[in-house]
């Protein structure tokens, strides 16, 4: 089942703070954020894991609620460049191992302005 | 190295024809992914290979879709008698657990197929 991100929409000054919500119905292995600009590729941003481990990019910042199977994402001192459609993807785990198969949420647009 | 590579970047057909897409995956990369993106919504997963086998397909995809990967390494996505609702950007994806950050999934710039 797709996640669901919020808000669908952000619009944010330069220099200002946001927050992307992504919540699942099911047990999550792992929760992958990425980034995708307007015609390109998603690129990847972060991975939270079962149990507490982050790994990404060291400007980006996120939690995962592993009892709320709740993730966020901190978008901290937005520069232009943050612009984009933000997606969250959900990796339930198959008896403790992971294939990668990821669900994606529906996005959320973030636009940083001047 | 250079990423992922797909081709062809766009294609055009006419309902009815087969179209087969490529992806080259980053060297080493043993997982592979195919995702469907349509206007507005985040990536859609249509099957994943672990080396040359095939883990899982999506219930959501007809028998008019095929996926191959042999030997490992490209991968080819077919889908035949081509429908108006097949339109959309695919998405191809490489992984290798044991380097990076894990599972990171590193996409290519897709194929974008329009269907008259």
């Amino acid at each position: 089942q797709q996640p669901v991100q919020s808000p669908q929409a952000v619009i944010l000054r330069e220099g200002e703070d946001a927050v992307i919500n992504c919540s699942s119905s099911k047990a999550l292995y792992s929760v992958h954020w990425y980034r995708q600009k307007h015609g390109e590729a998603p690129v990847f941003l972060m991975i939270l894991l079962k149990g507490g481990e982050q790994k990404g990019h060291e400007k980006i910042s996120a939690s995962f609620n592993e009892k709320k199977q709740q993730s966020s994402l901190y978008l901290t001192a937005s520069q232009l460049s943050y612009s984009g459609t933000y997606f969250c993807g959900t990796e339930i785990g198959a008896g403790g191992t992971s294939y990668g198969k990821l669900t994606f949420g529906q996005g959320t647009i973030l636009t940083v302005h001047p | 190295d250079t990423g992922v590579s797909q081709d062809p970047r766009h294609k055009i057909t006419k309902r009815g024809q087969n179209v087969t897409f490529r992806c080259d995956p980053i060297s080493e990369h043993n997982r592979l992914y195919w995702y469907r993106q349509t206007l507005g919504q985040g990536p859609e997963f249509l099957t994943y290979f672990q080396n040359e086998a095939q883990l899982e397909k999506s219930r959501l995809l007809s028998d008019r879709f095929s996926a191959e990967r042999p030997k490992g390494s490209f991968s080819t996505l077919e889908i035949q008698r081509t429908e108006q609702g097949d339109s959309a950007m695919y998405l191809c994806a490489s992984s290798h657990p044991g380097q990076g950050y894990g599972n990171e999934q590193f996409f290519g710039p897709g194929t974008r197929l329009t269907v008259l």
